[in-house]
């Protein structure tokens, strides 16, 4: 089955700063990739997502890459804003096999 | 972002003790999911659901769990005999078709004593 690493599991950056988080993934078939951000108590809310047919994505301050044949995708913060301090979440395949999140921290 | 309401919000119960856990439907979404986030861990993905069977299951998704969605009603999760290992946050997920973004419910608070 579909095995996804996250790395890293902690970051901490400035505000302003850009912040890069980096997934792969083990099964080749796997074509969807989103990525969550939780915040402490409440629900994994998608934030941006790829399909296998592009190889990036952006929106504002937010995107994403993906590389098939290293089978790696990652997540790109720019211009960081405190209020983007949660967990984040890469997951691959459909039915969402997640990596182990990294908790994000921007100090302003 | 659409609502996806489950309910209770927290559950507490003795282990050993059946519970259920229910998603709210809306008429038009066709595949549901359940995922379980032990406190401080990943979410992990428990089983899917469509056109009333389940299309997959995890390792995790064992003969104590059963999901069911009876005459078009809450797509519900059922764990026969709760263990304290059980003890986590349950989300449904669903979506209309299988191609579109998959939404988190707010989540039930399960914890098993």
């Amino acid at each position: 089955g579909e095995n996804v690493e996250q790395h890293p599991s902690t970051l901490s950056v400035q505000e302003g700063d850009s912040a890069v988080i980096k997934c792969t993934y083990s099964d080749s078939a796997s074509n969807y990739f989103p990525w969550y951000k939780q915040e402490l108590g409440k629900r994994p809310q998608l934030i941006i997502d790829i399909r296998s047919n592009v190889g990036e994505k952006k929106d504002q301050r937010i995107a994403v890459t993906l590389n098939k044949t290293a089978k790696h995708f990652s997540l790109h913060i720019t211009e960081t804003q405190p209020e983007d301090s949660a967990v984040y979440f890469c997951a691959a395949s459909e039915k969402l096999v997640f990596g182990k999140g990294t908790k994000l921290t921007v100090n302003p | 972002e659409p609502e996806v309401t489950q309910t209770p919000s927290h559950q507490v119960t003795q282990m050993g003790q059946e519970v259920i856990l229910r998603c709210v439907p809306i008429s038009n979404h066709l595949y549901f999911y359940w995922y379980r986030q032990i406190l401080g861990q990943k979410v992990e993905f428990l089983v899917s659901f469509y056109n009333n069977e389940i299309s997959e299951k995890s390792e995790i998704f064992d003969d104590q769990f059963s999901v069911e969605r009876p005459d078009g009603s809450n797509f519900t999760l059922k764990i026969r005999s709760t263990k304290l290992e059980d003890s986590a946050m349950y989300f449904c997920a669903r979506k209309r078709q299988a191609n579109e973004k998959l939404f988190f419910g707010s989540g039930t608070q399960l914890s098993v004593l």
